[in-house]
């Protein structure tokens, strides 16, 4: 089955700094990548996705990029703020809508 | 417009008791997914019903867990009995065509 794996599982940025934060996936047959922001004490709330047509998708301050190739996709965050800070997940999916979450990475966004 | 709605936020109960979360998804979605969410394992999923049928089952950790819907607006996981390793956060998340929203969870704790 799909496995993915989410790096770096805590991240530490400076206000108006970028945030990258990386996932890779096994199953090469995967065509939906979303993230997920999750604040303390709330469910994951989606905030960007891709599907595998498309190499790359931005959103204001966010984008994600996909490599198929390598089997990796990566979040991007530019000028930070403080309330980015939050657990990030990312997942994928290679059968219809059953998604594989990564382990999470805590984003902390320095004043 | 609503989102996913769960019920109860919080429930403390001694080992042993019969659990019952409940899940109301957002209107016009066919899939609804349960999923458990803990610092060792991460956030697993362990079934999800498609226009109300269960069609993957597998995630359940063993017979104690049950889950039903039985109809579009409405879905129950059961635990029973309970045990104190089943304390965690238990997310319902509803879908259509691939974006999977969640509640904000139930936080579980097994005394």
């Amino acid at each position: 089955g799909e496995n993915v794996e989410q790096h770096p599982s805590t991240l530490s940025v400076q206000e108006g700094d970028s945030a990258v934060i990386k996932c890779t996936y096994s199953d090469s047959a995967s065509n939906y990548f979303p993230w997920y922001k999750q604040e303390l004490g709330k469910g994951p709330q989606l905030i960007i996705d891709i599907r595998s047509n498309v190499g790359e998708k931005k959103d204001q301050r966010i984008a994600v990029t996909l490599n198929k190739t390598a089997k990796h996709f990566s979040l991007h965050i530019t000028e930070t703020q403080p309330e980015d800070s939050a657990v990030y997940f990312c997942a994928a999916s290679s059968q219809s809508e059953k998604l594989v979450f990564g382990k999470g990475t805590k984003l902390t966004v320095n004043p | 417009d609503a989102g996913v709605i769960q019920s109860p936020r919080h429930e403390v109960t001694e080992m042993g008791q019969e659990v019952t979360l409940r899940c109301k998804p957002i209107s016009g979605h066919d899939y609804l997914f349960w999923y458990r969410q803990t610092m060792m394992r991460g956030l697993e999923l362990l079934i999800y019903f498609n226009n109300n049928v269960p069609i993957d089952d597998s995630g359940m950790p063993e017979d104690r867990f049950s889950a039903k819907m039985p109809n579009a607006s409405f879905s129950t996981l059961k635990i029973q009995p309970s045990e104190p390793r089943d304390s965690a956060v238990y997310f319902c998340a509803s879908s259509r065509s691939g974006s999977q929203h969640f509640g904000d969870g139930t936080r579980l704790s097994i005394l």
